[in-house]
């Protein structure tokens, strides 16, 4: 029961260089949410897909691109990455808009761990 | 921005103890509240949802006061398996996300 997927699981990369992490969902999802987090900071979301198709923004989303692939996807790329993004990602899915009343469960993938040197 | 606040622990219990967890929120509109439990180096999990009636999951007992803005976690008989962080997790109305607190660490010992 895979759940959510995100891809790597661990990462290093230098100042400058570019990355894509990889999120998929298997549970038929609409919506779908990268967070990060930081020690003393709490999860913030950097961008969420409320149905395949659309994108937002959310509270952190500077130096960070998404892309909705499908359904199933929800991609986060750092075009120029900085030590400031070193973090713990985590992409999450839910299956409906957590505006409506019954979707009210978020489920995360394991996190991926991302060091910018 | 939008604030959700807990005091950050960690909370050292004993086994067999009741501890209680307060989380307060700034935006009087919010609509669905909840709490989540993260262990260590693991992504967060729904622990459960909280009424505004109050509601009890075996040992765990959320309580929620609109007029205080507050939120409020029991936990009795406290488990070695209950050491984590728990979040406290606020959906405001009209917006498609979710505001995370930056969580209470419980350590429980034997």
């Amino acid at each position: 029961n895979a759940g959510v997927t995100q891809t790597p699981k661990f990462q290093v990369l230098k100042t400058g260089q570019s990355m894509t992490l990889q999120c998929a969902q298997d549970m038929n999802h609409n919506s779908m949410y990268w967070y990060r987090q930081d020690p003393g900071m709490g999860l913030r979301l950097i961008y969420y897909s409320a149905s395949e198709g659309t994108t937002d923004k959310g509270e952190v989303p500077n130096g960070y691109n998404v892309s909705r692939l499908n359904k199933r996807e929800f991609s986060l790329r750092l075009e120029s990455a900085a030590p400031s993004q070193t973090s713990v990602y985590f992409c999450a899915s839910s299956d409906r808009v957590l505006t409506s009343s019954s979707g009210n469960t978020i489920y995360f993938g394991e996190g991926s761990w991302l060091t910018v040197v | 921005r939008k604030e959700v606040e807990q005091d950050p622990g960690p909370f050292n219990v004993p086994e067999g103890a009741t501890v209680a967890f307060n989380c307060t929120y700034s935006n009087s509109a919010s609509q669905s509240f909840f709490w989540y439990r993260q262990d260590c180096r693991k992504e967060p999990k729904l622990l459960m949802s909280v009424y505004s009636s109050g509601n009890e999951d075996g040992r765990f007992t959320a309580q929620l006061n609109r007029a205080s803005q507050y939120i409020s976690l029991l936990i009795r008989d406290s488990k070695l398996s209950d050491s984590a962080t728990y979040l406290c997790v606020v959906r405001d109305s009209g917006y498609s996300t979710l505001t995370f607190g930056k969580g209470t660490m419980l350590l429980v010992s034997p």
